[in-house]
């Protein structure tokens, strides 16, 4: 069963925009990734925040994290086309689910030059 | 550094044949992971190993499917007999397994059609 459930399931934006994306997500966590997915292609790590810390940047990457709402949200500012892409967030959660990733349904990302 | 590399990249097959992938984690990397992404989801954890030890497969149909990782370096996934609904992308990732390092890095995946 999938933990993480993003919000938007697909956004457009045009070049230059910023996009956010939302997870939701229902245990506690020992931290939370993000993972971009390239169509027909494996994911890569985005960017990883811990369950003690509250936003987090990488590059034109910001994550936010409150774990009293269980939730996170990915900024991801003056996008570009390149960016199109599906976007995962995935929860390294504790003891419940044996401290691996579980994985949301993504947020199909689409940049329009 | 090479990534995680899996093969094959494509697999088409009836139903009932079996199946075989196989994955080369990074160089270093004591834990992988066998995951299964169906069309428009996440992926779905099937297995993970902490060197050749198997520490995690509740979520592997285990009469039909099996892994193994012999030596603690590679490993290939079996499907026998493959059933229609088994079809779906296939990724292996690889850890460090150290504390603080969780990052887990993908291969391209292998897509499986079952016909």
């Amino acid at each position: 069963s999938q933990q993480g459930e993003e919000d938007p399931q697909a956004l457009s934006i045009q070049e230059g925009e910023n996009a956010t994306m939302n997870c939701s997500y229902k245990t506690s966590i020992n931290n939370l990734q993000w993972y971009r997915q390239n169509s027909g292609r494996g994911l890569v790590h985005l960017i990883l925040i811990r369950s003690n810390e509250r936003e987090k940047h990488s590059g034109r990457l910001r994550v936010t994290l409150d774990t009293s709402k269980k939730s996170s949200s990915l900024l991801i500012t003056a996008s570009r086309a390149a960016d199109t892409a599906s976007y995962f967030c995935a929860t390294d959660a504790k003891r419940e689910y044996g401290n691996k990733l579980v994985f949301g349904a993504g947020t199909i990302l689409r940049v329009k030059s | 550094e090479a990534g995680v590399v899996q093969s094959p990249r494509y697999k088409i097959i009836e139903k009932k044949q079996p199946v075989a992938f196989w994955c080369n984690p990074i160089s270093g990397h004591n834990t992988l992971y066998w995951y299964r992404q169906n069309l428009g989801q996440g992926p779905e954890l099937l297995i993970r190993y902490e060197n050749e030890e198997a520490v995690d497969d509740s979520q592997l149909p285990k009469d039909r499917f099996s892994a193994e990782r012999l030596k603690g370096v590679d490993s290939t996934l079996k499907i026998q007999p493959a059933e229609l609904g088994d079809s779906a992308v296939y990724l292996c990732a690889s850890s460090t397994g150290l504390a603080g390092q969780e990052t887990q890095y993908f291969g391209p995946g292998t897509r499986l059609l079952v016909l």
